[in-house]
């Protein structure tokens, strides 16, 4: 089945720093990257999306300059965190569609990472 | 308004005995899509059922089916024969819109954590 590969599964980090997650999609092309930040025991929340090639759209009130997010091939998206701060810390997961015109890996159309969970310390 | 509703919080099942998981959504638009994830205590969503909104049957998958009431706007998931390893937080999501061109977000409900007990 289709696989989405997201880095790391685990990651702390110093307050102030920059941390990059990446979502790599295995078998297939990845023209749309939805990116989700999850609280404990909460719903996923949208954070933004991203088409390869274009510059992503974010959900209102989600900070652009903060989250910085690269869609520059269809096989690999990424999701910068920069200047960390504890409040940021959480479970960030990636879910890669490839449109219709790239059929539906998954059978739903959605290929979910596994998520990475950021501590800010 | 909340576009998916789960009024469960948490869920308690005996093993081997069914158990429904309530979900109603809120759209207008006439084309959309219903998901059902499980999400286990490692965070990995895990893709289980998904029905269309054109679709005339019910969507079965194993153990899981989806029971949809269009009208009353629900799309309960029903698992049968309940398994300790069924134990974990369950979302219901919409995706609004056909899936022609880029793709559509999903949205996600507030979750069932379903315990079953041995």
């Amino acid at each position: 089945g289709a696989v989405v590969s997201q880095h790391p599964s685990r990651v702390i980090c110093k307050s102030g720093t920059s941390v990059k997650i990446e979502c790599r999609s295995l078998d297939f092309q990845a023209t749309t990257m939805f990116w989700y930040r999850q609280f404990p025991k909460q719903s996923l929340m949208l954070m933004a999306t991203s088409n390869e090639g274009s510059k992503a759209t974010y959900e209102q009130g989600v900070e652009k300059d903060k989250f910085l997010i690269n869609h520059a091939s269809l096989t690999l998206s990424t999701l910068t965190v920069t200047s960390a701060h504890p409040e940021d810390s959480s479970f960030y997961i990636c879910s890669a569609s490839p449109g219709l015109e790239g059929g539906h890996p998954s059978g739903d159309g959605y290929t979910f990472g596994s998520g990475t969970r950021l501590t800010v310390v | 308004a909340q576009k998916i509703t789960q009024t469960q919080p948490g869920m308690f099942v005996q093993e081997k005995e069914a158990v429904t998981l309530d979900c109603t959504y809120d759209t207008s638009d006439p084309s959309y899509g219903l998901f059902w994830y499980k999400q286990p205590s490692s965070g990995e969503m895990i893709f289980l059922i998904y029905q269309g909104s054109y679709d005339q049957q019910n969507a079965t998958e194993g153990r899981y089916s989806l029971n949809f009431q269009k009208a009353r706007k629900s799309a309960n998931l029903v698992i049968s024969a309940s398994q300790l390893g069924d134990s974990a937080m369950y979302f219901c999501a919409m995706r609004e819109g056909t899936s022609s061109g880029s793709a559509r977000q999903l949205t996600f409900g507030s979750g069932t954590q379903l315990t079953v007990l041995p």
